[in-house]
């Protein structure tokens, strides 16, 4: 298995530019995660879902910050407008429908907006 | 949620076994101990989970004390490679939000 992929790895934006960070998750995995992490905050869960369907979205920052699946083996997380706060390290994570077995993270998207 | 407490850093010798302490005083009894750890540049990564008894798997074992308020995540024979920052994360039965603290930085030495 590739594992839980996005993309793009690195992603450097002017401020007020439209970012969409991408994800597809391990196949049979029907949960999916978004975190963010910065020096300051630490990993922060943004939203997850299950089946699809968006379950929890409390840690979305802001009406700036939007995510959808639109089937089970695609995600995305977007921003619009960007400004520089937004500057991290975006995870998306999956896992398979028992869950105690733990997530499986993907490598990330750094993302930098100037 | 309930919270967990974790040393900031902690330092080991190659090849030795290390030892990495919670505590969670008010884990309620759903509660699974769960602990990831994130090698530099890379996404967290599971390790090992519990909820009373111990574990253990071909990465660690998971030590958890009687009354639960306390674990303890056994590496047992450090290397380079194991240098990261490990999580422990409380995660009630029935949900799938896990909150990460700050986490223990652990350094390995050559």
């Amino acid at each position: 298995d590739a594992g839980v992929i996005q993309s793009p790895r690195h992603e450097v934006t002017e401020m007020g530019q439209e970012v969409t960070l991408r994800c597809k998750p391990i196949s049979g995995h029907d949960y999916l995660f978004w975190y963010r992490q910065t020096m300051m905050r630490g990993l922060e869960l943004l939203i997850y879902f299950n089946n699809n369907v968006p379950i929890d979205d409390s840690g979305m920052p802001e009406d700036r910050f939007s995510a959808k699946m639109p089937n089970a083996s695609f995600s995305t997380l977007k921003i619009q407008p960007s400004e520089p706060r937004d500057s991290a390290v975006y995870f998306c994570a999956s896992s398979p429908p028992a869950g105690l077995g733990g997530y499986t993270f993907g490598s990330g998207t750094r993302l930098t907006v100037v | 949620d309930a919270k967990t407490t974790q040393p900031n850093s902690m330092e080991s010798n190659e090849e030795e076994p290390v030892h990495l302490p919670c505590n969670h005083s008010t884990i309620s009894g759903t509660d699974y101990i769960h602990w990831y750890r994130q090698l530099p540049s890379q996404g967290p990564e599971y390790v090992i989970h519990g909820l009373t008894s111990n574990v253990n798997n071909r990465m660690a074992s998971l030590a958890i004390a009687e009354d639960r308020k306390s674990s303890t995540l056994i590496l047992h024979r450090a290397t380079l490679r194991d240098a990261a920052v490990y999580y422990c994360i409380l995660r009630p039965s029935g949900t799938y939000k896990y909150i990460f603290g700050t986490g223990t930085r652990l350094k390995v030495l050559a």
